[in-house]
Formats: C-alpha cells, sequence, structure tokens
C-alpha cells in the first residue's frame, strides 16, 4: 500500500517549457488536491477533483491545467513555466471531501530558472 | 471565501515544556478544524482533527481546543520532545463532498534540548 506518489520528486524548467507532474494514490478516494507550498504562506490549493470525473479550480488556477485521469490518478500541467510557479507541489487525496482526512505524497520540488 | 491566520510562526520551546499553536478562521460556515505536521522533506500528516460540535479534542499529549463563538482554535502540545520539531498547519473546511481545506501559514517549532 504505498499510499499517494508523486512523480519526478525534482525538476528544472526553463521559463516556457511545459511540464506534466504525476499523482496517484492506491486507497481507493474520491476527492483528489493538487497545493503548492511556498516560504511563509502555507499550502494553498490550485485545483481539486471532488470525484471522477469532475475538477474545480481552487485559490490560484492561473497557470496550471488539471487532468483527473481515473479513479486513481490526478495530474498537474503547466503550459508555459514561470519563475513564479517555482515551488513544492504536493498531491494529497482524501476519501470524500475536504472535510475528511487528507493523505499527502512527499512532493515536487520545482525550480524553473 | 475562508481565511485562516496561524501564530506564531516560530516557536522555540524546552524539552518537556508545552507548546500552544493559535489559528483564527473568518468563515462562520466552517466546521472541521485539522491540524497537520510537517517534518523535513515529507508531505504533512493529520495528527488530530475536531469538529465544530466538540470544545476539545485530546490524543496523548496532543490537544486542541475550538471556540466557535471567537472563531479560534488552538494545538497544545504538553511534555514536548525533540521529535515535535516540525512545521505544524492548522486548517478549515466547511463540510460536504466538494469542500475544501484553507491552510494556515504555519508554525515552525524547535524543541531544545
Amino acid at each position: 500500500n504505498a499510499g499517494v506518489t508523486q512523480t519526478p520528486k525534482f525538476q528544472v524548467l526553463k521559463t516556457g517549457q511545459s511540464m506534466t507532474l504525476q499523482c496517484a494514490q492506491d486507497m481507493n478516494h474520491n476527492s483528489m488536491y493538487w497545493y503548492r507550498q511556498d516560504p511563509g504562506m502555507g499550502l494553498r490549493l490550485i485545483y481539486y477533483s471532488a470525484s471522477e470525473g469532475t475538477t474545480d479550480k481552487g485559490e490560484v488556477p492561473n497557470g496550471y491545467n488539471v487532468s483527473r485521469l481515473n479513479k486513481r490518478e490526478f495530474s498537474l500541467r503547466l503550459e508555459s513555466a514561470a519563475p513564479s510557479q517555482t515551488s513544492v507541489y504536493f498531491c494529497a487525496s482524501s476519501d470524500r471531501g475536504g472535510d475528511n482526512e487528507q493523505f499527502f505524497g512527499p512532493g515536487t520540488r520545482l525550480t524553473v530558472l | 471565501g475562508e481565511n485562516v491566520e496561524q501564530h506564531p510562526s516560530t516557536l522555540s520551546v524546552q524539552e518537556g515544556d508545552s507548546a500552544v499553536i493559535k489559528c483564527t478562521y473568518s468563515d462562520s460556515a466552517s466546521n472541521y478544524f485539522p491540524w497537520y505536521k510537517q517534518e523535513l522533506g515529507k508531505g504533512p500528516q493529520l495528527i488530530i482533527d475536531i469538529r465544530s460540535n466538540v470544545g476539545e479534542k485530546k490524543d496523548q499529549r496532543i490537544a486542541v481546543t475550538l471556540n466557535k463563538t471567537a472563531k479560534h482554535f488552538s494545538l497544545h502540545i504538553t511534555e514536548t520532545q525533540p521529535e515535535d520539531s516540525a512545521v505544524y498547519f492548522c486548517a478549515a473546511s466547511r463540510t460536504g463532498t466538494a469542500s475544501k481545506l484553507t491552510f494556515g501559514t504555519g508554525t515552525r517549532l524547535q524543541v531544545t534540548l
């Protein structure tokens, strides 16, 4: 039982490049989330998927897109990376909604030059 | 939307002392209040949560109190140990499958010998 897995662990991009962050969970959870963590700003929600087939914007969605590929997988795409997107990205999942325990992956550290 | 403020941003205590971290929230409809612990290089992990029908909850050395009237909640750690050193985040959420967490900005707790 791996929980929540994220790939890659580290990534360096140049401004304007694109990439997709992958996330998968094996707990049969309905809800999945993408957060970014910046120093002094806590965790901010980028996008979430309350259930398979639905996605909604969070607090900071600009510059990102998401795909809920199936119940297990939720990917985050940066179409044209900017230095302001340098951050640590966390994927999380919960059984049903934000008012239940969220299980976090180990994070992806992204640097945009 | 919801706004969660957390204080202090850093806290240093001696081993065996108590630590208190305080949070306030703005959305009176929020009724789920979890606390997460993040160790260096890892994703956050739930340590305790409380719902609005409860004023206090304890789990061994950890307790959380909630004052819905004043819209604030606190984390209390007694008999602190070096392994309690980490970053702690409070959060708030409404209930429902589409609900989402809003996190505070975090408190870095350092337990010194």
